[in-house]
């Protein structure tokens, strides 16, 4: 089975940079993606890791560290519309399956 | 990238009573998966639909409750049967792209979401 652990909220200000942690206990492992979802919207990919190191999108980047079964989000130039729900999900097989953690509720203050 | 659409997008349903959620993507895909998701919860695999096998269900769901049609590579359906009150949720398919990184950190699987059908459930 899957067992992913995230922080349920955390709040920043606008301009922060924000880290949200992502720890998982799998049978099986090929990689770790994120995803950020707006109250009423479909979860939207942002990153997908499936070697150590970071990977780099724009203001978002990832990083997985696999012998600590671990990976983070960070944001940074926090913007309010980051303002949202983000998950981590476990590819646990090498047919695509995505098993989900709880989510991670981020709030952006001015 | 990949677009899918799904029908319908919300319903209010009688207890006892089956809907039916489709799920169309703009291109051709082996497997397509059906996600739930609870209010306020995560979300959760239901079941990967494959395109001329059985779909295969994950531990807590079952083929007479929730049945899936896969008639094509671009298309599939999911039926909520004899619903009551708890499968009043969102449920969403989803599609994943795989394609090699140009880094050569490996490959890239990028998972893309339908809008969701939102089912309540009286």
């Amino acid at each position: 089975g899957q067992s992913l652990e995230q922080p349920s909220e955390v709040t920043a200000v606008e301009g922060a940079i924000v880290q949200i942690n992502c720890t998982y206990q799998t049978s099986g492992f090929y990689g770790l993606s994120w995803y950020q979802q707006h109250d009423g919207g479909a979860p939207t990919f942002l990153s997908y890791n499936a070697l150590d190191g970071l990977e780099e999108t724009g203001r978002f980047s990832s990083f997985l560290s696999r012998s600590d079964s671990y990976g983070y989000l960070l944001l940074q130039e926090l913007q309010m519309k980051d303002s949202a729900s983000y998950f981590c999900a476990v590819r646990g097989n090498n047919f695509n399956k995505f098993y989900f953690g709880s989510g991670t509720k981020l709030n952006v203050k001015p | 990238s990949a677009v899918i659409s799904q029908k319908p997008s919300r319903d209010i349903c009688q207890r006892g009573t089956s809907l039916t959620i489709q799920c169309q993507v703009d291109s051709q895909v082996t497997m397509m998966f059906w996600y739930r998701q609870q209010p306020g919860q995560s979300l959760t695999l239901i079941a990967t639909a494959n395109q001329g096998s059985e779909a295969t269900y994950e531990s807590g769901f079952v083929i007479d409750k929730f049945p899936i049609s896969r008639p094509n590579l671009t298309f599939s359906t999911l039926t909520v049967s004899n619903m009551s009150p708890e499968d009043s949720s969102i449920y969403l398919c989803s599609v994943v792209r795989t394609a090699f990184r140009t880094s050569g950190r490996g490959e890239d699987n990028e998972q893309f979401f339908g809008p969701g059908t939102r089912l309540t459930v009286l």
